[in-house]
């Protein structure tokens, strides 16, 4: 059972576009939601994340949305650039230090 | 935050043998995981390493073929006995440190290819 869906699985944007990637979940005890960003040979590297009692949260061209009622978050890129092109992965985790449940991933290309 | 390095980067090995993965991280953390990571895939926790007990481990893995040992707050090692070719795959440790909240810090990864 796949408890994060993530889509799409992959995602080709201009530069200067928006890059706009999707993720529901199905555990409504989960209170966590981190979006990490991985380039090839590298770890994951956290992103940016939000907890449920936020409907947004902004640092710099990311932002994330949160829609707890229809259980679904989303990462925009504004302004995408071509070092933005990675792999993001969204996440989910119960309260507390608990171990994080990815999605699938998205392969972002940003062409110029 | 965390740092975490993770030794060795990479290695080829033949089946039927075990490696030894060390994960050290600079600063004190409260918990350190282990995931394991397909080539191009998602990543799927192994288990969490627990200082001075036996690791928690996920559906579908078990000591037996993935010890895991926590002597201390900053240092654990998972190995991967026995090794088949479907045990190549990128072995990643991660902790959340003192401090940072949920925030999960991961390490650069081992890449390893069973022949």
């Amino acid at each position: 059972q796949q408890q994060v869906k993530q889509s799409p699985q992959s995602l080709i944007v201009q530069k200067g576009g928006i890059s706009i990637i999707n993720c529901a979940y199905e555990n409504t005890a989960f209170d966590y939601f981190p979006w990490y960003q991985q380039f090839p040979g590298k770890g994951p590297a956290l992103l940016i994340a939000i907890r449920p009692d936020v409907s947004e949260k902004k640092e710099g061209r990311f932002t994330i949305s949160f829609n707890k009622s229809a259980k679904q978050f989303s990462l925009h890129i504004m302004d995408s650039q071509p070092g933005d092109s990675a792999t993001y992965f969204c996440a989910a985790s119960l309260e507390g230090n608990t171990p994080l449940v990815f999605g699938k991933g998205t392969r972002l290309s940003v062409i110029a | 935050s965390a740092v975490i390095s993770q030794k060795p980067s990479r290695d080829i090995c033949q089946r039927g043998t075990s490696l030894t993965i060390q994960c050290q991280v600079d600063s004190q953390v409260t918990m350190m995981f282990w995931y394991r990571q397909q080539p191009g895939q998602s990543l799927t926790l192994i288990a969490t390493a627990n200082q001075g007990s036996e690791a928690t481990y996920e559906s579908g893995f078990v000591i037996d073929k993935f010890p895991i040992s926590r002597p201390n707050l900053t240092f654990s090692t998972l190995t991967v006995s026995n090794m088949s070719p479907e045990d190549s795959s990128i072995y990643l440790c991660s902790a959340t440190a003192r401090g940072a909240g949920e925030t999960q810090y991961f390490g650069p990864g081992t890449r390893l290819l069973v022949l």
